[in-house]
């Protein structure tokens, strides 16, 4: 167990729709990153947030958002989901000090039927 | 921004044999390449690191290499085992904040 809480595991849903994914990062970390992993393209990079402010953008869809709170959980909203946007989802977070060496949460499985 | 690709794609290899995975980058001002390994239906895990002023890590049957001049490292497993089978994935990212590019990806596959 790395500490980094997601939830939920699996969420299944319509085209259209929007969910919210949510982490928390392991106490004391304060950087929270989201990735996304599919099939053909690996672990990519969405947007990383450091004590609640944004730090880092990656590809990221304008579809998507996301915010870190004030107790450093962090939620990444996705809306007018596609069936593209099926995937694993993975939070991070990292220690103070070593922003690089992530831990990875267990992931939300996301189902766009 | 860093580009990291990542060959091959899937290895297969027989217990007790070496397996190696490549991995090269882009930017010159990487200075830090992590794997990490994922089991099937489980979250990546890093299992070794290396940074750019060192040219060799070991850690018991696992190794990285760097070549610096050439942008080219390497994740070596010595005497493999069942358990080892999972998706390995190589990453870069320069110093401070910088974010991690991963490489696609390695699925290893070691047959009893």
């Amino acid at each position: 167990d790395s500490g980094v809480t997601q939830t939920p595991k699996h969420l299944i849903t319509a085209t259209g729709q929007r969910v919210t994914l949510r982490c928390s990062p392991r106490s004391g970390d304060l950087s929270v990153y989201w990735y996304q992993q599919s099939l053909d393209q690996g672990l990519q990079f969405l947007i990383q947030y450091y004590n609640g402010e944004e730090r880092a953008k990656g590809n990221i869809l304008e579809r998507f958002s996301a915010q870190q709170f004030p107790d450093l959980h962090s939620e990444l909203n996705l809306s007018s989901l596609e069936l593209g946007d099926s995937a694993l989802y993975f939070c991070a977070s990292s220690v103070e000090g070593t922003p690089e060496k992530l831990f990875f949460g267990s992931g939300t499985q996301l189902s766009v039927l | 921004g860093e580009n990291v690709e990542q060959h091959p794609s899937t290895l297969s290899v027989q217990e007790g044999d070496s397996a190696v995975i490549k991995c090269t980058y882009s930017d010159s001002a990487s200075n830090y390449f992590p794997w990490y390994k994922q089991e099937l239906g489980k979250r990546p895990q890093l299992i070794i690191d290396i940074r750019s002023n060192v040219g060799e890590k070991k850690d018991q049957r696992i190794a990285v290499t760097l070549n610096k001049t050439a942008k080219h490292f390497s994740l070596h497993i010595t005497e493999t085992q069942p358990e080892d089978s999972a998706v390995y994935f190589c990453a870069a990212s320069s110093s401070g904040y910088s974010t991690l590019t991963f490489g696609k990806g390695t699925m290893l596959l070691v047959s009893p």
